[in-house]
């Protein structure tokens, strides 16, 4: 993904309600899907990851689906809540012989109470 | 189970100074990461160490920025000399081979400002 500098897409949701954040992948041979989630002033943390071969996975109140055909991954957010406030992550990787994760562009969450 | 620790957390110099930061990864991780964070920005990686071999760094800027990683545990970033632009967050991550996932461990990053 590209960057978009200074001016991070931005997502305000209602505390309880669920929130979707999209990111579009660049490269058609990456493998794995990974989401981070940046809280200010702190390292990148995993929240969930999917490979090439699935199309949804669910964890703990985050559900991850991805789209091959238009390079496209989601983040769904059930019954969002204030911690989930952050900046969000979709990173992709080639797995056979590259270890290299590649960032795109965060989204910023911001729940209203 | 102790985290990815950086230090220092905060760094303010001068342009033209040196700086260097360390990373000490989690206990038992072989590939170690140095990921360049601008503001507003998704980390971009510098450098990727697998034990004490540095297997990718095609990104690190090699005429001022240097790494190492000598006994495959601890690494240390480097600029010398640092420039107005390299004012950044610098994130360690790492992450092992013993298990097939993406995922990548990170630390809290080393945010540096350079005057």
């Amino acid at each position: 993904g590209e960057s978009v500098g200074l001016h991070l897409p931005t997502l305000s949701v209602q505390e309880g309600d669920n929130s979707i954040i999209n990111c579009a992948y660049s490269n058609s041979a990456s493998d794995y899907f990974i989401w981070y989630k940046q809280e200010s002033g702190k390292g990148p943390q995993f929240i969930i990851d999917i490979r090439s071969n699935m199309d949804k996975r669910q964890g703990q109140r985050v559900t991850v689906l991805l789209n091959k055909t238009v390079k496209h991954l989601s983040l769904q957010i059930a019954a969002t809540q204030p911690g989930d406030s952050a900046v969000y992550f979709c990173a992709e990787k080639v797995d056979f012989g590259n270890e290299k994760l590649t960032f795109g562009t965060g989204t910023r969450l911001t729940i209203i109470p | 189970e102790a985290g990815v620790v950086q230090s220092p957390r905060y760094k303010i110099i001068e342009k033209k100074q040196p700086v260097a930061f360390w990373c000490n990864p989690i206990s038992g991780h072989n590939t170690l990461y140095w990921y360049l964070q601008n503001l507003g920005q998704g980390p971009e990686l510098l450098i990727r160490y697998e034990n004490e071999e540095a297997v990718d760094d095609s990104q690190l800027p090699k005429d001022r920025f240097s790494a190492e990683r000598l006994k495959g545990v601890d690494s240390t970033l480097k600029i010398q000399p640092a420039e107005l632009g390299d004012s950044a967050v610098y994130l360690c991550a790492s992450s092992s081979n013993r298990v097939n996932t993406g995922e990548l461990f990170f630390g809290e990053g080393s945010r540096l400002t350079v005057l």
